[in-house]
């Protein structure tokens, strides 16, 4: 089963609203969580790593006044788009990383596609 | 900064056909390489990784990749493929950094479609 519950998978929102995505880890408590996104055709793209109790790092070119990131326990980080446009519909995955495991070891969510109208 | 090249966006192949799906990164230091599988409408699963030693590497459900320095390539390998098998394949890298190997970076994807 998952180990890595995303919320919701889809969500489809009018211009100017903001949306939350949850990312909840199941199995294990996790410290870090990551957050990517994945335009059609593209690779997926590493926007920040959410550190719990404390802050986000934000990969270059992600405004993070825009994509807000919250990991407020172990078990859950959200990342909220604020003011959503059309250009920020996109397909937005997390994942999480169990304590002490390397970077490969990563427990991926199904993805939340997002369309903003 | 390293980069992923999967030159196949999408490869058919026949049941019981062999299969290679190719890998390319670019970087100027040792990484580390992995391949993941996405079955559609899940979440990405590590089906390999290659770490160090060994260049060749095997999955539990017949998959083989060989790490190749000198061509800067991780291709990805069935002798058999399943109709199971039908998925999205991504080819990552991670690099070191000063805090460890912290980030993945990842190819494109390469939709693999077995038919019968």
């Amino acid at each position: 089963g998952a180990v890595v519950s995303q919320h919701p998978s889809r969500v489809i929102c009018k211009s100017g609203t903001s949306v939350k995505i949850e990312c909840r880890s199941l199995d294990f408590q996790a410290t870090t969580m990551f957050w990517y996104r994945q335009f059609p055709k593209k690779s997926l793209m590493l926007m920040a790593t959410s550190n719990e109790g404390s802050k986000a790092t934000y990969e270059q070119g992600v405004e993070k006044d825009k994509f807000l990131i919250n990991h407020a326990s172990l078990t859950l980080s959200t990342l909220t788009v604020t003011s959503a446009h059309p250009e920020d519909s996109s397909f937005y995955i997390c994942s999480a990383r169990p304590p002490g495991q390397g970077i490969w070891a990563q427990h991926f969510g199904d993805g939340t596609r997002l369309s903003i109208l | 900064a390293q980069s992923v090249t999967q030159l196949d966006s999408q490869v058919p192949v026949f049941e019981e056909a062999p299969v290679e799906l190719r890998c390319n990164y670019s970087s100027s230091v040792s990484v580390y390489l992995f391949w993941y599988v996405q079955y559609p409408n899940q979440g990405l699963q590590l089906l390999l990784k290659y770490l160090s030693g060994s260049t060749l590497v095997e999955s539990i459900n017949g998959f083989e990749a060989e790490f190749n320095k000198s061509q800067t390539s991780f291709h990805l390998r069935k002798p058999s493929v399943h109709i199971s098998d039908t998925a999205e394949y991504f080819c990552a890298v991670s690099e070191p950094q000063d805090t460890g190997f912290q980030k993945l970076v990842f190819g494109t994807g390469t939709r693999l479609l077995v038919s019968p």
